[in-house]
């Protein structure tokens, strides 16, 4: 069975701290991996997509890389407006393409 | 260019009411996915639709159905309303073309039964 794990489930920094979340999958084939941010009431936004691993990408002060079992989100000094939800999500190639099996997420919390 | 539109954002109904939830997905976009999310489950996919026809489906009873228009517009309906299906209830577009597709989510729309 198709599984994303994320951890931690939540995380305080400081501003300026900087740390990295962690996404752990278990899928057939790997279609593609998602990052997304959620607000508190708003709707998932997308971050960045991964296929093969060795693979990263960069925006502004959150950098995410892929291996073959898991992928990490890095956050670069972070800012309070950082704080939200990451949520990390797959695509096996089993399924169809809007077919997505998300992880539960990590809180992030940034203190000024 | 207009991102994806979820209507209405909030809605309030009474156990054993039926429901119908509406989605304008990115101008372009073919593909448009369901999925309900509360605190402990998380996201969960409920259905995608591709060419006005269900392409997949997840594990929820027969009550949550849906449909898609000629216009990639989706509609989402729940019937015989329990307390459990209190969820925000998201639904997402995409290309689904060849490749790798990125999904964009809608604001939601919150259920609350009582």
């Amino acid at each position: 069975e198709d599984q994303v794990t994320q951890s931690p489930e939540a995380l305080r920094l400081q501003e300026g701290e900087s740390s990295s979340l962690n996404c752990s999958y278990t899928v057939s084939g790997l279609r593609g991996l998602f990052w997304y941010r959620q607000d508190p009431g708003k709707g998932p936004e997308f971050l960045f997509t991964l296929y093969s691993a060795g693979e990263e990408k960069e925006k502004e002060r959150l950098k995410a890389t892929l291996t073959k079992k898991e992928s990490f989100l890095h956050i670069t000094a972070p800012k309070p407006e950082d704080s939200a939800t990451y949520l990390c999500a797959v695509q096996d190639i089993r399924g169809s393409q809007g077919n997505l099996i998300f992880g539960k997420g990590t809180k992030l919390s940034v203190k000024p | 260019k207009a991102g994806v539109t979820q209507t209405p954002r909030y809605l309030i109904k009474t156990r054993g009411q039926q429901v119908t939830l509406s989605c304008s997905p990115i101008s372009g976009h073919r593909s448009v996915s369901w999925y309900q999310q509360t605190p402990g489950q998380g996201l969960q996919f409920l259905f995608e639709y591709f060419s006005e026809t269900q392409r997949n489906k997840g594990n929820f009873p027969g009550r949550f159905s849906g449909r898609q228009f000629s216009n990639s517009r989706s509609e989402m309906n729940v019937s015989t309303l329990e307390l459990g299906d209190s969820a925000l209830y998201l639904c997402a577009s995409s290309l689904a073309g060849q490749g790798i597709t990125e999904a964009f989510f809608g604001q939601g729309t919150r259920l609350t039964v009582v």
